[in-house]
């Protein structure tokens, strides 16, 4: 079964000091991980793509890495604005189609 | 670029009545289409999943079901509403291929009471 796995479920950060979010993943036939904020009643705001393991992308204060069973969302000296819920979701190859699963997400919430 | 639009932004439907949200796409043709549902503070669960008209996937077993009747269309629907069925409904779309990220909707705040 198909399963993404996000952590820590909350994080609260002051302004400044730096973290990483955890995605672990278990899929056959990935096609790629993406990575998404979310501010509350919107719908999600694509950030990344990584498709092979060993493989960075950098955003401003984001870069995301992935390994062949995890990526991390690192975060370098946020700012308050970076506060909202991160995603991630897995794509994975199915006979009808491309099937996008999503983890849980991780709140975060940096203060000034 | 593509655009997904759903609508309408809020629904306050009663437990027992029908519910039909539509999706719809501009900006490209084929693509694939999702429908998630996500509870207050929680991540996005998959739904339905289409490749094309009239294919439908569905994810779990609900109250609920989907249809594709045209290329650029998603429609949700249930003939009698639950509590359980409150949430945030959000409408994605992909291409398909290699290097294509989801693009969302805004999303519908449904609330049964």
């Amino acid at each position: 079964e198909d399963q993404v796995t996000q952590s820590p479920e909350a994080l609260r950060l002051q302004e400044g000091e730096s973290s990483s979010l955890n995605c672990s993943y278990t899929v056959s036939g990935l096609r790629g991980l993406f990575w998404y904020r979310q501010d509350p009643g919107k719908g999600p705001e694509f950030l990344f793509t990584l498709y092979s393991a060993g493989e960075e992308k950098e955003k401003e204060r984001l870069k995301a890495t992935l390994t062949k069973k995890e990526s991390f969302l690192h975060i370098t000296a946020p700012k308050p604005e970076d506060s909202a819920t991160y995603l991630c979701a897995v794509q994975a190859s199915r006979e009808y189609g491309n099937k996008l699963v999503f983890g849980a997400g991780t709140i975060l919430r940096v203060k000034s | 670029s593509q655009t997904i639009h759903q609508w309408p932004a809020t629904l306050v439907q009663p437990v027992g009545s029908p519910l039909s949200l539509e999706c719809t796409v501009e900006g490209t043709s084929n693509p694939n289409l999702y429908w998630y549902r996500q509870a207050a503070g929680r991540g996005l669960q998959l739904l339905f999943y289409s490749v094309g008209i009239g294919q439908i996937s569905s994810e779990v077993p609900q109250n609920l079901s989907a249809s594709r009747p045209q290329d650029r269309q998603f429609i949700l629907s249930s003939k009698k509403l639950l509590l359980s069925d409150s949430g945030f409904y959000l409408c994605a779309g992909e291409m398909g291929g290699s290097d294509t990220e989801a693009f969302f909707g805004q999303g519908t705040r449904l609330t049964v009471v």
